[in-house]
């Protein structure tokens, strides 16, 4: 399978527990994107690497979540000190470097978290 | 900050009924993507609009780019079970230095009556 995977795909956490999510995108993509997203609404866009670098961060993005690229390959999303309103589907997407040109996006299938 | 509304929020249809989705963003886009989720999927991309005014068609389904790249929408004609899903519009304003991130529609969930 050469999809954007995605572990773990689920994760039950209490409340003040700090997790951590990985991707795995398309391995010759440069682009990579997390995403957040509650029932009933669109993908919220968290951040963006291209390659190593993190290159855009959601102003709506806490100072508690924090996302690595260290090779520019996989990634880590992690959530400190966990909160109920952090449960969410997290989604990652990538996509080819195309210069300025805007590309498809291609998402895993998500960790679903649930805070208690 | 960029804001992009879809309506409607959910659609019933028969099957062998058309359907269309309306998207509509607060500033000018420089593309739209469309992509489809599954009930328990992730989203799939279907395609990306660039200019204005083009219409694009996949099979049954028309998407539309509005003459002022505010707008977009999507028809399906003739729906099939098959096409039950969210359909999330996703736009991007003109690069600004920052401006990489895509802004989703809230979606329209079709459920398609056999």
């Amino acid at each position: 399978d050469t999809g954007v995977s995605q572990n773990p795909r689920h994760k039950i956490t209490k409340r003040g527990q700090n997790v951590t999510f990985r991707c795995d995108p398309i391995s010759e993509h440069n682009r990579l994107y997390w995403y957040r997203q509650t029932l009933g609404q669109g993908p919220e866009f968290l951040t963006y690497f291209q390659n190593e670098a993190q290159l855009e961060k959601s102003r709506l993005l806490s100072d508690r979540f924090s996302a690595e690229r260290p090779k520019g390959s996989f990634s880590t999303l992690e959530i400190q000190r966990t909160e109920q309103g952090d449960s969410a589907m997290y989604l990652c997407a990538s996509s080819p470097w195309g210069g300025g040109t805007s590309y498809e996006q291609y998402f895993g299938p998500g960790t679903r978290l649930t805070v208690t | 900050g960029q804001q992009v509304m879809q309506i409607p929020q959910y659609q019933h249809v028969q099957e062998g009924e058309d359907f269309t989705t309306y998207c509509n963003s607060s500033t000018t886009l420089s593309n739209i993507q469309w992509y489809k989720q599954r009930p328990g999927g992730h989203p799939v991309f279907l395609i990306q609009l660039v200019k204005s005014g083009e219409v694009k068609k996949q099979k049954r389904l028309t998407f539309q780019f509005g003459e002022a790249k505010k707008n977009s929408s999507l028809h399906i004609t003739a729906t099939q079970t098959t096409d039950v899903g969210t359909y999330f519009c996703a736009g991007r304003t003109p690069f600004s230095g920052s401006a990489r991130q895509l802004t989703f529609g809230s979606g329209t969930q079709l459920t398609v009556l056999p």
